[in-house]
């Protein structure tokens, strides 16, 4: 079974840059998924980022898709998401997951644990 | 942004049955399969049905989905304690390019 595992920076100051790896193992991140990002704020629901496919293709949140980049490294069987420009209101645990789309079936499964984010001077 | 209406809370006693319902549009439920997501308070989201109705292995028959129109609903019979936590509805939505989620409903078990 494929599994997950965010890392990057907890703390990232107002109108800066928020970078994000999440490590693949257990399968290839060349297989036919879509790598997914998923970010919840403390408190409140959760709102999908984006995700990309092993050949570069992506698709993001039409709300975030202005400051988004994600990208893959085959090398290194990790994928990553930059998020530019943060404010207070991009304080959230982000999670990494696998997605299947396909035919109007779309799922996550699985899930990495989650990296908690924080925004502030 | 969600765009996938839910209850916010359900409750019940052990044993007894609850059921969520999530509200869409033809553009994301009306023609596209529905997920459903557990999050127990503290851990990551889980896979609990996928194409409406699927369940992935390991997840017991007490969970059950349907899917009519641009609705869909959650079934967990047999409430346990430790079912208690929030549900998350999912959908991909044609119009918005985009995969929604579900407002959210928190299950109590009484």
């Amino acid at each position: 079974q494929v599994q997950l595992q965010e890392s990057g920076p907890g703390l990232v100051k107002p109108s800066g840059t928020l970078s994000l790896t999440c490590a693949v193992s257990g399968g290839s991140i060349s297989s036919s998924s879509w790598w997914s990002w998923v970010r919840q704020p403390p408190g409140k629901g959760l709102e999908w980022i984006g995700d990309i496919y092993h050949s570069g293709s992506t698709n993001y949140n039409p709300s975030l898709k202005s400051r988004v980049i994600m990208s893959i490294d085959k090398s290194k069987n990790h994928f990553s998401l930059k998020l530019s420009s943060v404010t207070a209101a991009d304080t959230a645990v982000y999670y990494c997951a696998v997605g299947y789309c396909s035919g109007g079936s779309c799922y996550l499964y699985p899930w990495g644990q989650g990296t908690l984010v924080t925004v502030s001077s | 942004q969600s765009v996938l209406t839910q209850p916010p809370s359900v409750s019940a006693a052990p044993g007894q049955k609850v059921t969520i319902s999530c509200s869409g549009s033809s553009s994301s439920i009306g023609n596209n399969y529905v997920s459903w997501y557990q999050q127990v308070p503290g851990t990551a989201p889980k896979l609990l049905i996928y194409d409406n109705n699927k369940r992935p292995s390991g997840i017991p028959d007490r969970f059950s989905g349907s899917k009519s129109g641009t609705s869909a609903t959650l079934g967990i019979t047999g409430l346990q304690t430790g079912d208690a936590a929030d549900y998350y509805c999912g959908s991909w939505d044609g119009s918005l390019s985009a995969y929604v989620f579900g407002t959210g409903t928190k299950v109590s078990v009484l």
